[in-house]
């Protein structure tokens, strides 16, 4: 099973600055991974998959990059209702597919 | 619009067990198949199991095998997560998740991302 480790579990960032989310998997994935945002009482929300390609209607502030067992997610700069916990996946290795541990950004 | 609608909040007993739906619309529920991922409260997404309903194969977490069983009625649009043997460890948000899969000449042979979610279903075990 694959593993997968994001960082940090918590993140302060203040509106309009840059979040640097990290996702590590515990062996090479190439680019099968997927970023997924949840709010709360919400269902999560792809952003990104193939480690670097936006969804539908996902805003060009999130972008995604990284190959074989090092991913990083990048906001831009944050609007108000990009403050939600952030997940990684990979879809390569499986059953089971897994799921990082979630990244929170909050406001500073 | 394409979306998934998951039936309601349940609440079972230790022991017993809890089958959840979701409907699809808005797209040819066979041409991808579906997920179904846990959620405990405060815990990460946990994936339960797959399956493609346009060929009926489905693949389980090892975590759930023997456990858990998902089906599909393709003349409805719905595919179904039931889980016995519920305990409390249980509890928790169920989603069903679609995924266009990846494919080779036009047939699903492995997972994608999941593009779309159901709103959730929560499931309470307790006594």
């Amino acid at each position: 099973e694959i593993v997968m480790t994001q960082s940090p579990a918590t993140l302060s960032v203040s509106p309009g600055e840059r979040a640097t989310l990290s996702c590590r998997a515990s062996q090479s994935i190439s680019n099968n991974l997927a970023w997924y945002q949840q709010k709360p009482g919400q269902a999560p929300r792809l952003l990104i998959y193939a480690a670097s390609t936006r969804a539908t209607g996902i805003p060009a502030r999130f972008s995604g990059s990284g190959s074989g067992t090092d991913f990083t997610l990048t906001i831009s700069s944050l609007q108000s209702e990009d403050f939600a916990v952030y997940y990684c996946q990979q879809y390569i290795n499986w059953p089971p597919l897994t799921f990082g541990g979630g990244t929170k950004v909050e406001i500073k | 619009q394409v979306q998934l609608v998951q039936s309601g909040a349940e609440v079972k007993k230790p022991g017993a067990s809890v089958k959840v739906s979701c409907k699809a619309s808005g797209y040819t529920f066979t041409n991808y198949a579906m997920h179904w991922v846990r959620q405990a409260p405060g815990q990460r997404l946990e994936w339960m199991g797959w399956i493609n309903p346009g060929n009926y194969n489905t693949k389980y977490s090892q975590k759930f095998q023997g456990r858990v069983t998902i089906t599909r009625d393709t003349s409805a649009s719905t595919a179904y997560l039931e889980l016995s043997g519920l305990r409390s460890e249980d509890t928790a948000v169920y989603y069903c998740a679609r995924d266009p899969g990846t494919l080779l000449r036009g047939v699903i042979i492995g997972p994608d991302a999941f593009d779309i979610w159901g709103q959730g279903t929560m499931v309470t075990v307790s006594s």
